[in-house]
């Protein structure tokens, strides 16, 4: 079946302009995970959302991010006035609910900052 | 928290040779899984092998297998057989019980030589 997919691709932003990114998780799995991940480094957690319950934000470096989830479905993380700092592949992952299942990840949005 | 360790920046292998990726973690957790990814130029993360912590034998996937030691909080990757496409940016990850998302080290880049 289809896999995660994310878009766009990669986009190239001016600083102090918002950007959307979007992920479409692989359908049936109900936890969906944000990563970020800057050039030459590991991934660095940002949220997750579980079903319908709160999601858990304690990765979000600072209040210009945000993400939202419409049930089990679609993702969209926000980055308010973005500064360059903020550029980095975004990663969204998504797997079945159980803990320690497999976590398959999407290709990623490269986010430039200029 | 958790934290995870990779101290090996760069290795390289010649082709059908076999090498292993160093991996440490900490964690105070007593049900947790470890992860090893893959991460080749096209920067989709691809999942190597799993482990879960309550398992004493060594997960193993073809040419790919672990060495687990729970007590050292060690979890290495023993390639062998290398092959010129695994070449690729290696990450060891860690999740639990308290913490769903995954928990990356820095990553290891692998170079397969022929």
């Amino acid at each position: 079946g289809a896999g995660v997919s994310q878009s766009p691709s990669n986009k190239v932003t001016e600083k102090g302009k918002d950007v959307e990114l979007r992920c479409d998780p692989i359908s049936g799995h109900t936890a969906l995970y944000w990563y970020r991940q800057r050039l030459g480094q590991g991934l660095e957690f940002l949220i997750y959302f579980q079903g319908n319950s709160a999601p858990d934000k304690s990765g979000l470096p600072s209040d210009r991010f945000s993400a939202e989830r419409t049930g089990e479905s679609v993702s969209t993380l926000t980055i308010q006035r973005t500064q360059q700092e903020d550029s980095a592949v975004y990663l969204c992952a998504s797997s079945l609910r159980q803990l320690g299942y497999e976590q398959y990840f999407g290709p990623g949005t490269r986010l430039t900052v200029t | 928290a958790q934290t995870v360790t990779q101290s090996q920046p760069e290795m390289s292998v010649q082709e059908a040779e076999t090498v292993t990726l160093s991996c440490t973690y900490d964690t105070s957790e007593s049900n947790y899984y470890l992860f090893w990814y893959k991460q080749p130029p096209s920067r989709q993360m691809i999942l190597v092998i799993r482990q879960e912590a309550y398992k004493q034998q060594n997960a193993t996937e073809n040419r790919f297998s672990v060495n687990f030691q729970k007590a050292a909080k060690s979890f290495s990757l023993k390639i062998s057989d290398s092959q010129l496409g695994d070449t690729a940016m290696y990450f060891c990850a860690f999740s639990s019980g308290s913490a769903r998302q995954l928990t990356f080290g820095s990553g290891t880049q692998l170079t397969v030589l022929p």
